[in-house]
């Protein structure tokens, strides 16, 4: 049982490419969300997802894109990278919401030069 | 909008108590609790429903307030490896509904000899 997997563990970008960070979990959880943590702020919400075909946006959406075709992978995509992305990335699951905590995966980290 | 954490930054010493705050300006449908150490991913700690009871294992527990929008996290004889951020999500109230939580900007805490 490996949890919640990210990769890459560490990107550099530059300004304009394109890429994809991958999710994948195998705990059968119908919730996914994507999370951006910055210093000093917090973790903030990018995308989530309630199940498969189905997404909603976060506090911070904009520049990012997802779509989730399987319960198991939620992918996140960077359009055009801004050095404003510069951050760490975190995948997280839940069986449910409503009485069950996030799993998160380990992280991937992301420079845009 | 991000629930509010108090206080940004607490040190202790082994075994001394430790109190960590979270509120919304709306209602909330639960709150979560995380632990982050540092380079690693946040670790659920717990999680408290609107209309349940207070939460709690060995020596680190938590109340929720429903009227006041508000949380707490209890550290009790705190040891070495309570040191970290702690972060509270919000379900509900800020955060706008159900299944998507909404972090705070975490309250680091350290724990000295």
């Amino acid at each position: 049982n490996a949890g919640v997997t990210q990769t890459p563990k560490f990107q550099v970008l530059k300004t304009g490419q394109s890429m994809t960070l991958q999710c994948a979990q195998d705990m059968n959880h119908e919730y996914m969300s994507w999370y951006r943590q910055d210093p000093g702020m917090g973790l903030r919400l990018i995308h989530y997802s309630v199940g498969a075909g189905i997404t909603d946006q976060g506090e911070v959406p904009n520049g990012y894109n997802v779509s989730r075709s399987t319960t198991e992978d939620f992918p996140l995509r960077l359009l055009s990278a801004a050095p404003s992305q510069t951050s760490v990335y975190f995948c997280a699951s839940s069986q449910s919401i409503l009485g069950h905590g996030y799993t998160f995966g380990s992280g991937t980290r992301l420079t845009v030069v | 909008q991000q629930p509010v954490q108090s206080p940004q930054a607490v040190i202790l010493r082994e075994g001394e108590d430790a109190v960590i705050n979270c509120s919304s300006s709306k209602a909330l449908y639960s709150v979560h609790w995380y632990r982050q150490k540092h380079g690693e991913a946040p670790v659920f700690l717990m999680i408290l429903l609107k209309g349940g009871e207070q939460k709690g294992h060995e020596k680190i527990s938590a109340s929720f307030n429903e009227k006041k929008q508000q949380s707490s996290l209890y550290l009790t004889a705190s040891q070495l490896s309570y040191s970290g951020t702690y972060f509270c999500g919000t379900e509900g109230g800020d955060s706008g509904g159900y299944q998507k939580v909404t972090f705070g900007t975490g309250t680091k805490l350290q724990v000295i000899p």
